[in-house]
C-alpha cells in the first residue's frame, strides 16, 4: 500500500527558529508535493519537486525553502520562523503523468509562538 | 491562486439521504479530482474525471463535468455517517506548464447525521 510519512504529527517552535519538515514516500514517485492548508482557504501549495535535487515554487513560497537530495525524501524548511506560518502542513507524491493522483501524509500540525 | 470553489461551505443531511457537492473552477482543465479528508488526517483520493468525459461512477460516488460551465459535481449516494469528512475539488491544467500540480478549493465539509 502507498505510503507517504511525515516526520511529526505536531509540533511548537519559537519565532525566528529554523525548522524542517519532513516527508518520505516508499512509491518511487517523481513528484513531491508541499501544501499549507488554512481554514477557509483550502490547500496553498508552497513548492514543488519532480526530480531529485529539482524544485519550483508554487503560490505561496515566501519564508519557505526545500530540498530533495534524494527521491524518496523532500523537506521543508522555514528560514525563520514567524507565527504567520502557524498552520497545518501537508505532503504529497504522485507518479508522473497527467492521470496520477496525489498521495498524501497525515500532516504536520505546526504551531509558532 | 485558487481554481476550484466548493458549493456549500457546509451541508448536513440524515444517513441514507444523497449529498451533492459542486465544484467551480476558472481556466481549462486536462482533469479535475476529488479527494477526501477526515478530520486530523491528510486527503485521500477519490476519483478523476478526464476532460473529454461527461459522468464517472465509482461506488456510491458519480462526477458529473461540465467544461462548458466550468463546473463539476459529486454525488454520494445512500450516505452513511462514516462518509462525514471534508471534500476537496482539484484540477490540473491543460498546459505543460501546470501539467504536474494540482489546483484546490477550499473544500465542502459534510456531516451526515445517524
Amino acid at each position: 500500500d502507498v505510503k507517504v510519512t511525515q516526520s511529526s504529527r505536531y509540533l511548537v517552535k519559537r519565532t525566528g527558529e529554523k525548522v524542517f519538515l519532513e516527508c518520505v514516500q516508499d512509491m518511487d514517485h517523481e513528484n513531491m508535493f508541499w501544501y499549507r492548508q488554512d481554514p477557509g482557504l483550502g490547500l496553498r501549495l508552497i513548492y514543488f519537486s519532480y526530480d531529485v535535487k529539482m524544485k519550483e515554487k508554487g503560490d505561496i513560497p515566501e519564508g519557505y525553502s526545500v530540498s530533495r537530495e534524494k527521491k524518496e525524501r523532500f523537506s521543508l524548511i522555514l528560514e525563520s520562523a514567524s507565527t504567520n506560518q502557524t498552520s497545518m502542513y501537508l505532503c504529497a507524491s504522485s507518479d508522473r503523468g497527467f492521470f496520477q493522483p496525489q498521495h498524501f501524509g497525515d500532516g504536520t500540525r505546526l504551531s509558532i509562538l | 491562486s485558487q481554481q476550484g470553489e466548493e458549493d456549500p461551505q457546509a451541508l448536513s443531511i440524515q444517513e441514507g439521504e444523497n449529498a451533492t457537492m459542486n465544484c467551480s473552477y476558472k481556466t481549462s482543465i486536462n482533469n479535475l479530482q476529488w479527494y477526501r479528508q477526515n478530520s486530523g488526517r491528510g486527503l485521500v483520493h477519490l476519483i478523476l474525471i478526464r476532460s473529454n468525459e461527461r459522468e464517472k461512477h465509482s461506488g456510491r460516488l458519480r462526477v458529473t463535468l461540465d467544461t462548458s460551465k466550468k463546473s463539476s459535481s459529486l454525488l454520494i449516494t445512500a450516505s452513511r455517517a462514516a462518509d462525514t469528512a471534508s471534500y476537496f475539488c482539484a484540477t490540473k491544467g491543460g498546459d505543460w506548464g501546470s501539467a504536474r500540480q494540482l489546483t484546490f478549493g477550499s473544500g465542502t465539509q459534510l456531516t451526515v447525521l445517524p
